[in-house]
């Protein structure tokens, strides 16, 4: 286990609908990431945040946004949702000075109808 | 696409053997990463290499990166059953992106 938590674990929407993933960091993480993984790819960058600023972007639309708040837990927003969207969100968080190395939390797995 | 490629895309094995599996990438790097995740859960951090460093060691792994041809392998020796799983390298390039791989996908038959 890496002390890194996301809630909830699966979630059924309908497409249109808009989402909340939350995520739960390690103590003392202070950077945390959000992927997204359809099945049988690898994880797709959505984006980072740093002390509670977006601090890089992936190739998302602006429908995915996020929140980090003050304690470090982490929140993905998704609006209007697309069937496309069916996949397993993934935060990970990392120590001050230890930017690459990232742990994971067991991931949300999305689907969309 | 910055993404990595895993090769190859699947393995199987017996228990005891030795699993290589490879990674190429397309752009300058700082140092490249394994990783590695089972059945659709998060995944686990194994080994960081430099882009200064040759080889790496760490208990049964051990990781090579060529820059000259922006590839990398990884070896996992003496192969169990718990090491059945999906292992991906990963990069970093601007604006903090991290790009993984495809994955290769391990299976060690006990």
């Amino acid at each position: 286990e890496t002390g890194v938590t996301q809630s909830p674990t699966h979630l059924i929407k309908t497409r249109g609908q808009q989402v909340t993933l939350r995520c739960s960091s390690q103590s003392g993480h202070n950077t945390v990431s959000w992927y997204q993984q359809a099945l049988g790819q690898g994880p797709q960058f959505i984006f980072q945040y740093y002390r509670e600023e977006e601090n890089g972007r992936g190739n998302f639309p602006p429908r995915f946004s996020g929140l980090q708040f003050p304690n470090y837990s982490s929140e993905l927003n998704v609006n209007a949702l697309e069937l496309d969207d069916s996949a397993l969100y993934l935060c990970a968080s990392s120590l001050p000075g230890a930017f690459y190395e990232q742990y994971f939390g067991p991931g949300t797995r999305l689907t969309v109808t | 696409s910055q993404q990595g490629e895993e090769d190859p895309q699947a393995l199987s094995i017996q228990e005891g053997e030795n699993a290589t599996m490879n990674c190429s990438y397309k752009t300058s790097i700082n140092n490249l990463q394994w990783y590695r995740q089972n059945s659709g859960r998060g995944l686990v951090h194994l080994i960081l290499i430099r882009s200064n460093e040759r080889e790496k060691h760490s208990g049964r792994l051990r990781v090579t990166l060529d820059t000259s041809k922006k590839s990398s392998s990884l070896l996992i020796t003496a192969s169990r059953a718990a090491d059945t799983a999906s292992y991906f390298c990963a990069t970093v390039g601007t604006g903090n992106q991290f790009y993984f791989g495809t994955g290769t996908s391990l299976t060690v038959i006990p």
